[in-house]
């Protein structure tokens, strides 16, 4: 079967920066997108990875580990703004994208 | 540029009952994905539709049924409603040769089963 997990919950601190760990099994692999979710909002597209490294957008960077099934988010320098929650979905081999449950992630003052 | 736009926003419904959701895509794309997020879950993927067919279907009974319009809009269908349909219903819309088919989500149908 097809699988992705992800934390259900994580707490950080303002200015701080936070991993965001996925896991996934898939049939087939096209690319690994992260998107963040507002609670009662759409997803809005974070990042992409197809190929093995790290993709490095402003606060926001995606690593990606093919040959582990890997993936983590990293955010810096934390606002309270970034408190969402986090999904995490692989493109399969018909290019269905497969999603996680989402990682909430909570901010502190 | 509009984005992806959904109506209605809110819906309430009884068991047994038949709803319609609409999704207009973003100006440009011309597939669209329709998926179905109970609360605290991810979404999961009901099916796609490209030039007015289904192209994929995810694990949904029969009673979920999709059109796509020449103008590439796009209706959800549910029959028979049940409890466990109450969610958040989720239109996505890219570009078929877009390089990684980023989808753009609509706001979201949230349908109330009673």
């Amino acid at each position: 079967g097809q699988n992705i997990d992800q934390p259900t919950e994580m707490t950080a601190t303002e200015g701080a920066i936070v991993q965001i760990n996925c896991t996934y099994q898939t049939s087939g692999f096209n690319g690994l997108f992260w998107y963040q979710q507002h609670a009662g909002e759409a997803p809005t597209f974070l990042s992409y990875n197809v190929l093995d490294g790290l993709e490095e957008k402003g606060r926001f960077s995606s690593f990606l580990s093919r040959s582990k099934g890997y993936s983590y988010l990293l955010l810096k320098e934390l606002q309270m703004k970034d408190s969402a929650s986090y999904l995490c979905a692989v493109s399969d081999s018909n290019y269905q994208l497969i999603w996680g449950a989402g990682t909430k992630l909570i901010i502190k003052p | 540029d509009a984005g992806v736009t959904q109506s209605p926003t809110h819906l309430i419904k009884t068991r047994g009952q038949q709803v319609t959701l609409r999704c207009s895509p973003k100006s440009g794309h011309d597939t669209v994905s329709w998926y179905q997020q109970a609360l605290g879950q991810g979404p999961q993927f009901i099916f796609q539709y490209y030039e007015e067919e289904e192209r994929q279907r995810g694990n949904f009974p029969d009673r979920f049924s999709g059109h796509q319009f020449p103008n590439y809009s796009s209706e959800l269908n549910v029959n028979a409603l049940l409890l466990g349909d109450s969610a958040l219903y989720l239109c996505a819309s890219s570009f078929s040769s877009g390089y990684y088919n980023e989808q753009f989500f609509g706001p979201g149908t949230r349908l109330t089963v009673l």
